[in-house]
């Protein structure tokens, strides 16, 4: 089935430090991909939508000069957490939508950020 | 978009038991998908039902859609252990859609 791959699955860091966040596709190709948070025993928040070759959509309330998303191929995004403090620790997920029309969402393990 | 509500929002069952979950919604669809999250994973894809089907069935999982009363049920049959986990439905009308995700079901099998 279809993979998605996500990078690093965990990192802690110091406040100030800008952390990159990678999620592959890497089996299909990706028009799409979105980017979401997840507090401890929450659902997931959508923070924005990456499309391959332009610039992400961003969710009502969510900063993009703090969240920098880029989507530079068909098989990767990045979300950039720029200036992390400790209320930006979260689990971040990513998720891929092949370009098949009327395909589900594949999800990457995600990515528990600590900020100390 | 919209957001699926699932209902229960908790149930706790032993092994061997089925169980329901449901998940209601407020317009029209193009399919709608339901996922599992494992405690600190990702989500996993189960099972996308499309809105001119009425039932879909993959392993031990079976998917009903009524969109007269939109509304979707999933049941797990002969649960296991592994099982445990929220599991999340996610209506969707569509294309390159993005999903929202409402607060989910949180499945406990008990050994």
């Amino acid at each position: 089935g279809a993979v998605v791959s996500q990078h690093p699955s965990w990192v802690i860091c110091k406040s100030g430090t800008s952390v990159k966040i990678e999620c592959r596709s890497l089996d299909f190709q990706a028009t799409t991909m979105f980017w979401y948070r997840q507090f401890p025993k929450q659902s997931l928040m959508l923070m924005a939508t990456s499309n391959e070759g332009s610039k992400a959509t961003y969710e009502q309330g969510v900063e993009k000069d703090k969240f920098l998303i880029n989507h530079a191929s068909l098989t990767l995004s990045t979300l950039t957490v720029t200036s992390a403090h400790p209320e930006d620790s979260s689990f971040y997920i990513c998720s891929a939508l092949d370009k098949v029309v009327n395909q589900p969402q594949h999800f990457g393990d995600g990515t528990r950020l600590s900020i100390l | 978009s919209q957001q699926g509500e699932e209902d229960p929002q908790a149930l706790s069952i032993q092994e061997g038991e089925n169980a329901t979950m449901n998940c209601s919604y407020k317009t029209s669809i193009n399919n709608l998908q339901w996922y599992r999250q494992n405690s600190g994973r990702g989500l996993v894809h189960l099972i996308l039902i499309r809105s001119n089907e009425r039932e879909k069935h993959s392993g031990r999982l079976r998917v009903t859609l009524d969109t007269s009363k939109k509304s979707s049920s999933l049941l797990i049959t002969a649960s296991r252990a592994a099982d445990t986990a929220s599991y999340f439905c996610a209506p969707c009308q569509g294309g390159s859609e993005k999903l929202v995700f409402g607060k989910g079901m949180k499945l406990t099998v008990n050994p």
